[in-house]
């Protein structure tokens, strides 16, 4: 059973600039969530994605923005990023309904904006 | 609204001692509770969950946690401290039901000592 994977593991960004954040499920998941952790802190919910479509957004910008593809996989796109983004960028892959809240979480990217 | 309480960002103990992390919980409806371990530059791993049913619930690493209703909490807790164990620990919450977004608590540093 493939776990989850993040691409890629560290960037390094200008304030101002846009990136995309790639995630592969874990076999067997249909839905995939967001989570921004900064240094510190706890993760914070970003989005969920189910059935490629949103399924519930935290408390984040309409900059922060994704896609789930059909094999379940997701992107995270943020544009014009700010000085307060970097932080590590958690994906979460689960299976609804079946799953009880159950989420696998993926190594993290870790984002950097000078 | 869900949320977590985190007693001691930072607990230190000696290899060997108990273990004792604290949670406790706000949910307006019947929770799911859940605890992961996150290494240092390293994702997070599930060490164990509560759904429904028996209210002491085992984990991994030795690792188990009770759920008290009425005292809306879920500690953490292992009876012998191992070095290995040194990491951040973080309780999380959600809604029965769907896979809908995880509420973290602030996390609680575990540091052990010989």
């Amino acid at each position: 059973e493939t776990g989850v994977t993040q691409s890629p593991t560290h960037l390094i960004k200008t304030r101002g600039q846009q990136v995309t954040l790639r995630c592969s499920s874990q076999s067997g998941h249909n839905t995939v969530s967001w989570y921004q952790q900064a240094l510190g802190q706890g993760p914070q919910f970003i989005f969920q994605y189910y059935r490629e479509e949103e399924n519930g957004r935290g408390n984040f910008p309409p900059r922060f923005s994704g896609l789930q593809f059909p094999n379940y996989s997701s992107e995270l796109n943020v544009n014009a990023l700010e000085l307060d983004d970097s932080a590590l960028y958690l994906c979460a892959s689960s299976r609804v309904p079946e799953g009880r809240g159950e989420q696998y979480f993926g190594p993290g990217t870790r984002l950097t904006v000078t | 609204a869900q949320s977590v309480t985190q007693l001691g960002s930072h607990v230190s103990v000696s290899e060997g001692a108990l273990v004792l992390l604290r949670c406790n919980y706000s949910s307006s409806v019947p929770p799911y509770l859940f605890w992961y371990v996150q290494y240092p530059n390293q994702g997070l791993q599930l060490l164990l969950k509560y759904t429904t049913g028996a209210t002491l619930v085992k984990g991994i690493n030795g690792f188990e946690a009770e759920f008290k209703k009425s005292e809306t909490s879920f500690h953490l807790t292992k009876p012998s401290a191992h070095m290995s164990d040194a990491a951040e620990y973080f309780c999380a919450v959600t809604f029965t039901g769907t896979a809908s977004k995880l509420t973290f608590g602030t996390g609680t540093r575990l540091q052990v000592t010989l």
